[in-house]
């Protein structure tokens, strides 16, 4: 079935530095590739997507490509701010009969100044 | 606009009672997804609607386990004969148009469910 393994955390980086979380996947056919975010006391929400191989994904700052040969969407960022302290999940969705997201465990991303 | 909201935000039962969460979609989403999140798990799918019918149930982790949804909108996630191993955050999510892999999947707060 299809998994998605990211990076345990938690992470911890001063504000400015460069942030990655590793993730790789295991799907059948094409999957869809996600990075939700979740803040302090907020719910789930979409940083970035990529569909199909090669694609990049970018919001606010953060990207990922979807690289098909080694099955991994990492999620960068040239220059992390305090704001962007939060657990972040890579996930999947390889369509079938129910259409459900496949999360990673999330990675505690804490930023200090 | 609105975005999903569920109710309740919190909710403490004692083991062995009947628990029902809602979960209101977005207005005009046709899918809707029931997860849940524990420490142990993490996040797990749970069902999913498109309109009214649920084509696959097996992500439900019992028979105790149940989901309905009506009028296209609203739905409610029951689980009867509560468990300690069913305290967790229960979300719910919607998606605009028929499902497809590359949909955003938009989620509500959470219900916290405790267990005692």
């Amino acid at each position: 079935g299809d998994s998605v393994t990211q990076m345990e955390g938690p992470v911890t980086l001063s504000e400015e530095a460069f942030l990655t979380i590793n993730c790789t996947y295991t799907a059948t056919g094409y999957p869809s590739l996600f990075w939700y975010v979740q803040y302090p006391g907020e719910g789930l929400q979409l940083l970035l997507k990529a569909t199909k191989a090669d694609d990049k994904g970018s919001n606010k700052g953060f990207e990922a490509t979807y690289r098909k040969e080694t099955t991994s969407f990492h999620l960068e960022k040239g220059s992390v701010q305090v704001s962007d302290s939060a657990v972040y999940f890579c996930a999947l969705n390889s369509g079938g009969s129910n259409y459900k997201l496949t999360f990673g465990k999330g990675t505690l991303l804490t930023v200090n100044p | 606009g609105a975005g999903v909201s569920q109710s309740p935000s919190n909710k403490v039962t004692e083991k062995g009672k009947d628990v029902e969460l809602r979960c209101d979609p977005i207005s005009g989403h046709t899918a809707l997804y029931w997860y849940r999140q524990s420490l142990g798990q993490g996040l797990e799918f749970l069902i999913y609607f498109q309109g009214n019918s649920a084509p696959d149930k097996s992500g439900l982790p019992s028979d105790r386990f149940s989901a309905e949804r009506t009028g296209g909108s609203v739905s409610t996630l029951t689980i009867q004969r509560t468990q300690q191993e069913d305290s967790a955050v229960y979300l719910c999510a919607s998606s605009l148009g028929f499902a497809g892999p590359e949909n955003e999947q938009f989620f509500g707060p959470g219900t916290r469910l405790t267990v005692l």
